[in-house]
């Protein structure tokens, strides 16, 4: 089975500055997705960014970008300019173009200082 | 659009009683999707339905563990006979269709405390 590993329990980041939070995979297969989820304090999980295996041009949104090194099964993502409201909880997860679930990482708490 | 929807967002229950969580999908999406989140872990997949279908259920535990998508109204999680280790986040998600193309949406979640 697929698995997902985030070894920053916890990170903190000053206003403004950028940060870079660290996930790693474990998988078999050549292709598949990933993608990095934010759960604030609401608890909802939200979709941060996106990323196709097959694609090597590292995905990119606003202020969140994604360093994806395949042979390596890193997937590391990089919030720039951080705000207060990036405050949150960030799951990696890995989902096979065959499966039909997630594989969740175990989180990384994620402060912002102001 | 309105989002997933999941009601209740908090379930207090005694040991032995049943807990019955909601789940109404996005508009036009018909598949979804039961992810269970024990404090300090991320999510772990439980079942995937389409609608009156059962697809995967790999996750499910085997015992006191149900789901079910009719053809109308929510998806619903059943908990039979709850223990406090089912205390959990419960949360659903929905997609419109369940090729991996398409992204998941997710719910708030369902706070389950059993005490």
């Amino acid at each position: 089975a697929q698995t997902v590993t985030q070894s920053q329990p916890e990170m903190s980041v000053q206003e403004a500055e950028t940060v870079t939070l660290s996930c790693t995979y474990d998988t078999s297969e050549s292709d598949y997705y990933l993608f990095w989820y934010k759960q604030p304090p609401s608890r909802q999980m939200i979709l941060v960014i996106r990323q196709e295996a097959y694609k090597q041009q590292n995905a990119t949104e606003n202020r969140f970008s994604v360093n994806f090194q395949k042979a390596a099964k890193s997937f590391s993502l990089k919030i720039s300019d951080s705000q207060l409201g990036d405050a949150a909880m960030y799951f990696c997860a890995y989902r096979s173009l065959t499966g039909n679930q997630f594989y969740f990482g175990t989180g990384t708490s994620l402060t912002v200082i102001p | 659009n309105a989002g997933v929807m999941q009601n209740p967002r908090h379930l207090v229950r005694r040991r032995g009683q049943e807990a019955r969580l909601r789940c109404s999908p996005m508009k036009g999406h018909s598949h979804v999707y039961w992810y269970r989140q024990l404090p300090e872990e991320g999510l772990k997949f439980m079942v995937y339905l389409q609608k009156e279908n059962i697809i995967d259920e790999s996750g499910m535990p085997k015992e006191r563990f149900s789901a079910e998508f009719p053809k109308e109204g929510p998806s619903i999680l059943r908990i039979q006979q709850v223990v406090r280790g089912d205390s959990a986040a419960y949360f659903c998600a929905s997609s419109p269709v369940g090729g991996s193309l398409e992204t998941q949406y997710f719910g708030p979640g369902t706070r389950l405390l059993v005490l």
